[in-house]
């Protein structure tokens, strides 16, 4: 059973500063990986995708991703009131079906305080 | 405008009766997906649909049915709802299967309706 980890939070960030959120994942194979941002009673959407080792940058946004320690990270640069959500770590499989299956994390939930 | 559209948005339906959930994207998409999200658990997937006629299980498939006899839709189908069914319930789909690829129009990014709240009393 494939299994993505996430805090759940809620994380608490002042306005400004750097909220990092976190991701392990269990599947060795797992190859693309997916932050999802969700707010309040509306649907995801997509904000980062990093599929090689390293960091991956998209304006405020930066994707940090560690295959051999099975992690991956979001960081958001000068944190605001509007990115309070909760954010959504989703891992795409390696093998066979499951290469056509995202597995999500449970969430985590931030607060940007102004 | 490119969307995912479902149907219905709300329900409130007892113990028993049959009830489908209408998904249809305008985005030309191979890949479609059922989710339900609950609370504590995160989003699960339910069903996929590579392409027309083609439909495969997910990870809680157990109680529901689906069908892709076209491109654009694909419809979920609970045959006798239980109160365990009431869910959040979200379709989506993207342009391919979720790939490896640096290319943007293949990076699998999954277009999400705007969810379904079902309630099965």
């Amino acid at each position: 059973q494939k299994e993505v980890e996430q805090n759940s939070g809620p994380l608490s960030v002042p306005e400004g500063a750097i909220a990092s959120l976190n991701c392990t994942y269990s599947d060795r194979g797992s190859q693309s990986f997916f932050w999802y941002r969700q707010y309040s009673g509306k649907s995801p959407e997509l904000i980062m995708f990093i599929y090689s080792n390293g960091d991956k940058e998209d304006g405020r946004f930066t994707a940090q991703l560690n295959k051999a320690s099975q992690y991956v990270s979001l960081l958001i640069r000068d944190s605001q009131p509007s990115d309070s959500a909760t954010y959504l770590c989703a891992v795409k499989g390696a093998w066979g079906a499951g290469s056509y299956q995202l597995t999500f994390g449970k969430g985590t939930k931030l607060s940007v305080i102004p | 405008e490119a969307q995912v559209t479902q149907n219905p948005r709300y329900l409130i339906t007892v113990t028993g009766k049959k009830l489908t959930v209408t998904c249809s994207q305008n985005m030309n998409h191979e890949y479609m997906s059922w989710y339900r999200q609950d609370p504590g658990l995160g989003l699960r997937q339910i069903y996929y649909s590579m392409n027309v006629e083609v439909t495969d299980k997910g990870d809680v498939p157990e109680g529901y049915k689906v069908s892709r006899k076209e491109k654009r839709n694909f419809p979920l189908i609970l045959e006798s709802p239980s109160p365990n069914q009431t869910s959040l319930y979200f379709c989506a789909s993207s342009l391919t299967p979720p790939q490896t690829s640096g290319r943007a129009e293949n990076t699998g990014e999954l277009f999400f309706g705007e969810g379904s709240r079902l309630t099965v009393l």
